[in-house]
């Protein structure tokens, strides 16, 4: 049964600061992986999708990688702005028609 | 750009109550799904839909819960006979494809059983 973990479960960085989420999964055999910015009370906004062939994506300020051989995925945020304060949530499937989510990464960038 | 869009934002109902949660999903998408998130906990699945039926549910969707696509553009969630328990923002989901494509969810709806 795949499970996702995310570390730390919150963050809280001066504004500027380049930060490091990091989400795990139990099984590596991922199609695709997704990350999600949740703003309190709201719904799911997609940050970035890695394909199982692929290492990296970036968009701006992020960038994600993606290991599936180690079962791991981290989300680089380069220059913190107090906009990016939110919770932050990937999620994979493994072909199946689901995704699974992870616990989340709270962030607070202070200004 | 297109949006997932669900109504009511937010829904009050008494335990034993049922109720029906509607979503819209994009339009030229062909998998659709509904989440529920309890506050302060994970998102977690409930339902996949696809070419007019269920495609996998989870053990949260039991005979309480139903699915259904009565046009070509609503998808709806009902909920029979709603317990405490089912407090919950619940979020409908679609997909263009399945193994390539991004998944995009709604705003959500909060539902609240007293």
């Amino acid at each position: 049964k795949q499970e996702v973990t995310q570390i730390p479960a919150a963050l809280s960085v001066p504004e500027g600061e380049n930060l490091v989420l990091n989400c795990s999964f139990t099984d590596s055999a991922i199609y695709n992986l997704q990350w999600f910015r949740q703003d309190p009370g709201k719904g799911l906004t997609s940050l970035l999708l890695i394909q199982s062939s692929q290492r990296e994506q970036t968009s701006g300020r992020l960038n994600a990688s993606l290991d599936k051989s180690s079962g791991r995925s981290t989300l680089y945020i380069a220059a913190s702005q107090p906009g990016d304060s939110a919770t932050y949530l990937c999620a994979v499937t493994s072909g199946t028609y689901k995704y699974i989510f992870g616990t989340g990464t709270r962030l607070k960038v202070l200004a | 750009e297109p949006e997932v869009t669900q109504t009511p934002s937010h829904q009050v109902t008494q335990m034993g109550q049922e109720v029906i949660l509607r979503c819209v999903p994009i339009s030229n998408h062909l998998y659709f799904y509904w989440y529920r998130q309890i506050l302060g906990q994970k998102v977690e699945f409930l339902v996949s839909f696809y070419n007019n039926e269920i495609s996998e549910k989870s053990e949260i969707f039991d005979d309480q819960f139903s699915v259904e696509r009565p046009d070509g553009s609503n998808f709806t969630l009902k909920i029979r006979s709603t317990k405490l328990e089912d407090s919950a923002m619940y979020f409908c989901a679609s997909l263009p494809e399945l193994l390539t494509g991004e998944l995009f969810f709604g705003e959500g709806s909060r539902l609240t059983v007293l």
